[in-house]
């Protein structure tokens, strides 16, 4: 089993609508959460970090964690064109490292 | 701009040279990273200083070298590369405490390396 899994896509969605992005890992005692937007041929940028259960809002983004489920999200409202990129989830795991999975494809059609 | 830097950003090298890739941040931060990212493959962690402490993937093979001379600085010692080594190399920062929830990475913008 992979410690950090991702849909790797593409998920394709329609502007202005909400794109939903999941990622499951396997480290219960994960206390650190991170998703990264990585545009082609770019290096990734930080979305949105989470450490505690339930919803953490800021802008269009929010992240969702469930750690009993060992399932954390990010949702964005009303996608943009300029949303189109792969997602990448982080978990910081028990060995003091953070692991990535594959990574989710999201596209956004006009 | 994340306040960390690398250099080169593109690198191409044959087999037999000995190159080394430079990542600087400029936050303050007291644990360094490498990670390799390869088409298709997710992001791979190569190596960590972090308080000190200096953790590696025990399935990075030993012609890469880091080394941490601050915890400003950071270096990649490559010799005797593969083509299979060709990739994106990233460096990122973050500040850790001990036994602490671990406080978000910022990556610098990698160098693009191409084995020969």
């Amino acid at each position: 089993q992979k410690e950090v899994e991702q849909n790797s896509g593409p998920l394709s969605v329609p502007e202005g609508a909400i794109a939903s992005l999941n990622c499951t890992y396997s480290d219960r005692v994960s206390q650190s959460f991170f998703w990264y937007r990585q545009y082609s041929g770019k290096s990734p940028e930080l979305i949105m970090s989470i450490y505690s259960n339930g919803d953490k809002e800021d802008g269009r983004f929010t992240a969702q964690l469930n750690k009993a489920s060992q399932y954390v999200s990010l949702l964005i409202r009303d996608s943009q064109p300029s949303d189109s990129a792969t997602y990448l989830c982080g978990v910081y795991s028990s060995a003091s490292k953070i692991i990535f999975g594959s990574g989710t494809r999201l596209s956004i059609r006009p | 701009e994340t306040g960390v830097t690398q250099t080169p950003r593109h690198l191409v090298m044959g087999m037999t040279n000995k190159k080394s890739l430079k990542c600087e941040q400029h936050l303050g931060h007291n644990a360094m990273y490498w990670y390799k990212q390869s088409a298709k493959k997710p992001l791979e962690l190569m190596f960590v200083y972090s308080l000190e402490e200096r953790v590696e993937n025990n399935s990075v093979p030993s012609r890469f070298s880091p080394e941490c001379p601050n915890s400003s600085h950071l270096f990649l010692h490559l010799h005797t590369l593969q083509p299979e080594d060709s990739a994106l190399y990233l460096c990122a920062s973050s500040q850790d405490r001990p036994g602490g929830v671990m406080k978000t990475q910022y990556f610098g913008p990698g160098t693009r390396l191409l084995v020969l």
